[in-house]
């Protein structure tokens, strides 16, 4: 089955760490950079940070800019995102997303999308 | 960075009638890199069109898409019950960045 599937996802208060895992399956996902993408409770679509295939490059936006780090096991099928000093505004359904494209350039449209994981920053 | 304006923000339509929505970009996108998601409520977006006029694997073609430079366009033909969602154009040349969105609601 052609899939990806979020988990990690929790209630956290500001200040703290949380880690985001995307477990994939049914296609090559060694051959295809792997997105995240956050919307928050009735707003619309933020992209948040990409991995390239290889781990390569990484790339994040700017608002989640040194306080994110993301990674993947490709022999796990995995990409992860590591959420440090988290703050309120993070308070967000997390998505995972596939390149529609193998290859190199980190922007690209997203074909696969999983079915997101809630964080909530609170006290 | 490119900042993408949807328009409008709700689109109140019947089933059978013809929509049109709208993405401009405040700087033209490289390589028509423009996409259309749809998503309903709960769950998670889905790929409608990719550079600016391609359908994705498995979009019916009432679903088209249209533009170039810096104004694209999505058009359903047709509307059926279950294409009343949320739409969202994104852009890829550079960075990535989505549309606030449009709202296609049942009239």
């Amino acid at each position: 089955q052609v899939q990806l599937v979020e988990s990690g996802g929790g209630v956290v208060q500001p200040g703290r760490s949380l880690r985001l895992s995307c477990e994939a399956s049914g296609f090559p996902f060694r051959s295809y950079g792997i997105h995240w993408v956050r919307q928050a409770p009735g707003k619309g679509l933020e992209w948040v940070a990409v991995i390239a295939y290889d781990g390569s490059y990484r790339y994040f936006g700017d608002s989640v800019k040194g306080r994110l780090t993301i990674s993947r096991d490709n022999s796990q099928n995995t990409v992860y995102l590591q959420m440090n000093s988290l703050r309120l505004e993070d308070t967000a359904v997390y998505y995972c997303a596939k390149s529609l494209l193998r290859g190199v350039s980190p922007w690209d449209a997203f074909d696969m999308w999983g079915q997101g994981t809630m964080v909530t920053v609170s006290s | 960075e490119i900042v993408l304006t949807q328009s409008p923000g709700t689109l109140s339509l019947s089933p059978g009638e013809r929509a049109t929505l709208s993405c401009r970009a405040s700087q033209r996108i490289s390589s028509n890199s423009l996409a259309w998601y749809q998503q309903k409520p709960g769950q998670a977006p889905s790929l409608l069109i990719y550079g600016a006029s391609s359908r994705a694997t498995g979009i019916p073609d009432r679903f088209s898409g249209s533009g170039s430079g810096t104004d694209f366009s999505l058009t359903i033909s047709r509307l059926e019950p279950e294409d009343f969602a949320v739409y969202y154009c994104q852009q890829y040349g550079s960075l990535i960045v989505f549309g606030q969105g449009t709202r296609l609601e049942i009239k």
